[in-house]
């Protein structure tokens, strides 16, 4: 059984850019939620995707999206890169049942991303 | 905003003792609770969890302690050893689809 991975481990990014972040979920797990994290702090909810959509959101402006691929793969893109945005970018996947509800998460290893 | 805080950012302990972390949860509708550790350049790992209708549970070495009436959780490592330093967040689960996580306690175990 596989586990979470997401790609690239690390990244760089000029303010002003656009980045897609890729998750690839554990096996057998429906559901994926982002979360940020910056440096020294816990992480933040983003939003997750259950059956290919939106299932709930974080206080996250628009210009972070996502997407949820028909083999629960997930990407997270973020537009217009702020250097706030710089953080630890984490994807944890789920076994979500008909209600949307879920409980375990597996986290992957995340991906540091640096807008300069 | 909303956030699930713990009382201590950094925690000491000597290798063998016991270790206690403690976190305050801000939602008393919350059902479900998590500890997780996370080491450097690694994501969140699960250690315990407990839902909201127990106050206790212990794995192997850890406990978990939930205390409703004041909202407060607390994690208690027996004979901490090095493999344990690493950060330690609770989370709480909130609705139906989102987990909030508090700062974070910094683990040390000094030889």
């Amino acid at each position: 059984e596989t586990g979470v991975t997401q790609s690239p481990t690390h990244l760089i990014k000029t303010r002003g850019q656009q980045v897609t972040l890729r998750c690839s979920s554990q096996s057998g797990h429906n559901t994926v939620s982002w979360y940020q994290q910056a440096l020294g702090q816990g992480p933040q909810f983003i939003f997750q995707y259950y059956r290919e959509e939106e299932n709930g959101r974080g206080n996250f402006p628009p210009r972070f999206s996502g997407l949820q691929f028909p083999n629960y793969s997930s990407e997270l893109n973020v537009n217009a890169l702020e250097l706030d945005d710089s953080a630890l970018y984490l994807c944890a996947s789920s076994l979500a049942g008909s209600g949307g509800s879920n409980y375990g998460y597996t986290f992957g290893s995340g991906t540091r991303l640096t807008v300069v | 905003g909303e956030s699930v805080g713990l009382h201590l950012p950094t925690l000491s302990v000597q290798e063998g003792d016991n270790s206690i972390i403690n976190c305050a949860y801000s939602n008393s509708a919350s059902d479900y609770f998590i500890w997780y550790k996370q080491e450097s350049g690694k994501g969140p790992q699960f250690i315990i969890d407990i839902r909201s209708n127990m106050d206790k549970r212990q794995g192997q070495r850890v406990t978990v302690l939930l205390n409703k009436t004041v909202k407060h959780l607390s994690l208690q490592i027996a004979a901490t050893q090095p493999g344990d330093s690493a950060v330690y967040f609770c989370a709480e689960h909130s609705g139906t689809y989102k987990y909030i996580f508090g700062t974070g306690t910094r683990l040390k175990v000094l030889a």
